[in-house]
């Protein structure tokens, strides 16, 4: 079945340093691929998309890329911030139809001042 | 617009307690999934209905019920609570929208502890 593999966490950071999180999926089809992120205490919400390969999605400075030769979605960010601090999910949605989502276990990523 | 909304926040049962959790969203979305989340392993789905009238398993489903009871609302129903169901419980929904009908939007959440 679909499968999304994450990097462990957590990852720790100083503030302005360059991000990566690794992600990479298995799929059957054709997927949406999906970074979320969750704050403390939060519920998830969409950080960036991609709907076919070798798009980029991007928001807040983060950017990944749709790999669909390598079947991967890296999250990167050349700066990362404090308030950047949280726990990230890879996802992917739509491979065989529908809009089921499947998850990776989330990468925690600290910031520090 | 509130978005997705999830009553109560958090809840400590006894096992075998019964309860009810509630969510709602506002966006006129057709489709509603429950999620728990435990740590190390990601979201986990529990129940989903891709429209109105309909409901169907997830990955996890043992020891859970689902009512969609309209458009807005789907409940997630625990009739006999165990230990192994203490996690954070997320009510998400899907629909059209400018971000496409397969993004979630996710409730704030529910802990539950049962003792």
């Amino acid at each position: 079945g679909d499968s999304v593999t994450q990097m462990e966490g957590p990852v720790t950071l100083s503030e302005e340093a360059f991000l990566t999180i690794n992600c990479t999926y298995t799929a059957t089809g054709y997927p949406s691929l999906f970074w979320y992120v969750q704050y403390p205490g939060e519920g998830l919400q969409l950080l960036l998309k991609a709907t076919k390969a070798d798009d980029k999605g991007s928001n807040k400075g983060f950017e990944a890329t749709y790999r669909k030769e390598t079947t991967s979605f890296h999250l990167e960010k050349g700066s990362v911030q404090v308030s950047d601090s949280a726990v990230y999910f890879c996802a992917l949605s739509g491979s065989t139809g529908g809009f089921k989502t499947i998850f990776g276990a989330g990468t925690r990523l600290f910031v520090k001042a | 617009n509130a978005g997705v909304t999830q009553t109560p926040k958090f809840q400590v049962l006894k096992t075998g307690q019964s309860m009810t959790l509630q969510c709602a969203q506002d966006m006129n979305h057709n489709s509603m999934y429950w999620y728990r989340q435990d740590p190390g392993m990601g979201l986990r789905l529990i129940y989903y209905s891709a429209s109105e009238g309909t409901t169907d398993k997830g990955e996890v489903p043992n020891g859970y019920n689902v009512s969609r009871l309209n458009k807005r609302e789907f409940s997630l129903r625990l009739e006999s609570a165990a230990p192994s169901q203490t996690s954070v419980y997320f009510c998400a929904s899907s629909g059209s929208g400018r971000v496409g009908p397969d993004t979630q939007y996710f409730g704030p959440g529910t802990r539950l502890t049962v003792l």
